[in-house]
């Protein structure tokens, strides 16, 4: 069965470096997301990309955050000059068009900010 | 602002019961509610998925119910396993695909 795929599995940088996470969603998707979730908090939306543009973002997606579709098959997800609260799991999912196709996840990077 | 709750937080049970998850949500405007199971560390996987229209749906020993008008989900597992012990998490979809709000989940416990 298809599945979304993320790397790195774990990430460790320095507060104010730079990260890029990476993601393949399912190759006939056409919805592409990114979550996060701090440990012991809910899921949380940051963005939504759609037809090579951001379709929708959360008001924890400000300007430090940016996505990008760089070919056809990788997303990815830059977080500049990073601080210690943006530790948490990042996840990549994905979802087709129309009421029917799930939204699948990919397994996650484990950013840790120190 | 969609708020998704989930009750029980945490639930045991003895291998072979049946049981009930349930799911509220604030807002009936949802576009579909997405059943998910996180194992620890782990992605989330999709387990069921009801569209706005429906009213249930099953797969399995899972079965999960929508009841719009009163802003509930139900997840009812048949005679639950060990294996089915994890994180259990309800996400209701807004309209255009675009956003999925999560509830904090429920961390089963299945005993053998």
């Amino acid at each position: 069965e298809p599945e979304v795929t993320q790397t790195p599995s774990h990430q460790v940088t320095q507060m104010g470096q730079e990260v890029i996470l990476r993601c393949v969603p399912i190759s006939n998707h056409l919805y592409f997301y990114w979550y996060r979730q701090i440990l012991g908090q809910k899921v949380e939306f940051l963005v939504s990309f759609y037809n090579n543009e951001i379709s929708e973002k959360s008001e924890i997606f400000d300007d430090q955050f940016s996505v990008e579709r760089p070919d056809g098959s990788n997303f990815t997800l830059k977080i500049r000059s990073t601080k210690l609260e943006d530790s948490a799991m990042y996840f990549c999912a994905s979802s087709g068009e129309g009421q029917v196709t799930p939204l699948h996840f990919g397994n996650g990077t484990r950013l840790t900010v120190t | 602002k969609q708020e998704v709750t989930q009750i029980p937080a945490a639930l045991s049970v003895p291998e072979g019961e049946n049981l009930v998850l349930n799911c509220s949500f604030t807002d009936s405007a949802i576009y579909n509610l997405q059943w998910f199971r996180q194992d620890p560390g782990k992605g989330l996987t999709s387990l069921l998925l009801i569209q706005s229209s429906q009213r249930e749906q099953t797969s399995g020993r899972l079965n999960a119910s929508l009841d719009k008008s009163s802003g509930r989900s139900t997840l009812y597992i048949a005679a639950s396993q060990p294996g089915d012990s994890a994180t259990y998490l309800c996400a209701v979809g807004t309209y255009n695909f675009n956003k999925f709000y999560f509830g904090s989940g429920t961390k089963l416990n299945v005993k053998p």
